[in-house]
């Protein structure tokens, strides 16, 4: 069964640093790009930035090129996103999202999401 | 960036049809998939591909893709069908996902 469950969310202030992570479990993590995707409260859905399955390219939206960094360790099954100068816009639920086609690009087809982590930033 | 515009609202009775359009410049020359969000969960994928329903699906969901528009069609409407949902695409320009702004789907 896969499973993508999220950590690291709380409250920041702003300009602060917050470091998200996801750990992958039941399916092969390292063939599968993976993405961040995060919710305002009572917004839509917006894709922020993603990393294809052997870590070498990143993806960013242009929202966040800059600020946010994603990474991988695909030896311990975990993607990262370390969110630097945090400001109150950031304030979401952060998913984790697994791309479906096995490849060493983003293809945008997220088959399974984990269940979120809150970064809320506040002063 | 690649704009997809979806109606914020919509509502259906139960049994019957709901349709749920997404709008985006010749969208039928991209992929479009579909998800189902409801309160407090994850999204959950289920259209892909413009038409192909993932497994565990129920085939009461449909989708199509013509010309400028991509519509996802929920058939004999439950009430456990009552959401939001999200269109999403892949934007050849930005070389990036792209989601609509999302419907929310009332049962009444």
């Amino acid at each position: 069964e896969v499973q993508l469950v999220e950590s690291g969310g709380g409250l920041v202030q702003p300009g602060g640093s917050l470091r998200l992570s996801c750990a992958g479990s039941g399916f092969t993590f390292g063939n599968h790009a993976m993405s961040w995707v995060r919710q305002a409260p009572g917004k839509g859905l917006e894709w922020v930035s993603g990393i294809s399955g052997s870590g070498r390219n990143p993806y960013y939206a242009d929202s966040v090129k800059g600020r946010f960094t994603v990474s991988r360790d695909n030896s311990r099954n975990t993607v990262s996103l370390l969110i630097n100068n945090v400001r109150a816009e950031d304030t979401a639920i952060y998913y984790c999202a697994k791309d479906k086609r096995q490849a060493d690009w983003l293809s945008g087809l997220f088959d399974y999401w984990g269940q979120g982590t809150l970064v809320t930033v506040s002063a | 960036s690649y704009v997809l515009t979806q109606p914020p609202s919509e509502s259906v009775a139960p049994g019957q049809t709901a349709r749920i359009s997404c709008g985006g410049k010749n969208i039928d020359g991209k992929s479009v998939h579909w998800f189902q969000q409801k309160p407090g969960q994850a999204p959950l994928l289920v259209i892909e591909y413009d038409s192909d329903r993932p497994s565990g699906i129920p085939e009461r969901f449909s989708g199509s893709n013509s010309g400028n528009t991509a519509t996802l069609t929920i058939s004999r409407v439950e009430a456990g069908d009552e959401a939001d949902y999200y269109c999403q695409v892949w934007d050849s320009r930005s070389d990036h996902p792209v989601f609509g702004g999302g419907t929310k789907l009332t049962v009444l």
